[in-house]
């Protein structure tokens, strides 16, 4: 069966530092996968999405990136956290390019900047 | 670019009672799919549906693809079914995978 993971749970980080969260999932080859956002009292955004090892596509221009160095790994990147960056980030992968499949979701990482 | 509405955006409701969220979008889409976040903040996938009606356990869900709307109904409702539900609309991009866009939620709490 297919697992999703997500690393660390929560991370509290001051403005200005640099983020890393990684993504990774088990049990399927070749996943779209996907990273999003949730701030605070607001809706889910989509953030990235990657198709393929090294295809990234930008939803929100912003000062975060994401690379995808392995088939099954997904990482969410900052050089310098804003305020704004705080929320809760989901990872998500789902199988199948020019079809429609359920998405499923990692357990999350919520990021407080202070 | 796809708007999607939720209704209601909170909701209380007893024990026992039927629950109805309802999802409305405003462009053709390839699915639409009820997710469900729990309070720790985890998401599941409840249902992903193109037409018609789909049954699992307790929760319905359904989708009018020509008025642009879809239903989930949680019967015989539960406590433990407080969370927040989360309709979220698929669309197909040629070789750009399967993007979401989300519903604001609906909170439901259950009260015993």
């Amino acid at each position: 069966s297919q697992t999703i993971h997500q690393w660390p749970a929560t991370l509290v980080q001051p403005v200005g530092s640099p983020l890393s969260l990684e993504c990774t999932v088990e049990g399927t080859s070749n996943p779209n996968l996907y990273w999003y956002r949730q701030a605070a009292g607001r809706g889910l955004q989509l953030l990235f999405y990657s198709v393929g090892i090294g295809q990234i596509s930008s939803e929100v221009p912003q000062n975060l990136s994401a690379s995808r160095p392995q088939d099954r790994q997904f990482i969410l990147s900052s050089k310098k956290l804003l305020l704004s960056d705080s929320g809760f980030y989901l990872c998500a992968w789902s199988i199948g390019a020019l079809t429609y499949y359920e998405q499923y979701f990692g357990p999350g990482t919520r990021l407080t900047v202070t | 670019k796809n708007e999607v509405e939720q209704s209601p955006q909170n909701l209380t409701a007893q024990e026992g009672e039927f629950i109805t969220i309802n999802c409305s979008y405003s462009v053709g889409i390839s699915a639409l799919h009820w997710l469900q976040q729990h309070p720790g903040g985890g998401i599941v996938s409840l249902f992903m549906l193109s037409s018609g009606k789909k049954k699992h356990g307790r929760l319905i869900a359904t989708i009018n693809i020509q008025e642009k709307h879809s239903s989930l109904h949680i019967t015989a409702s539960h406590p433990r079914d407080s969370a927040v539900y989360i309709c979220a609309v698929s669309y197909q991009v040629k070789a750009a995978g399967n993007k979401l866009t989300f519903g604001g939620g609906t909170r439901v709490l259950v009260k015993p």
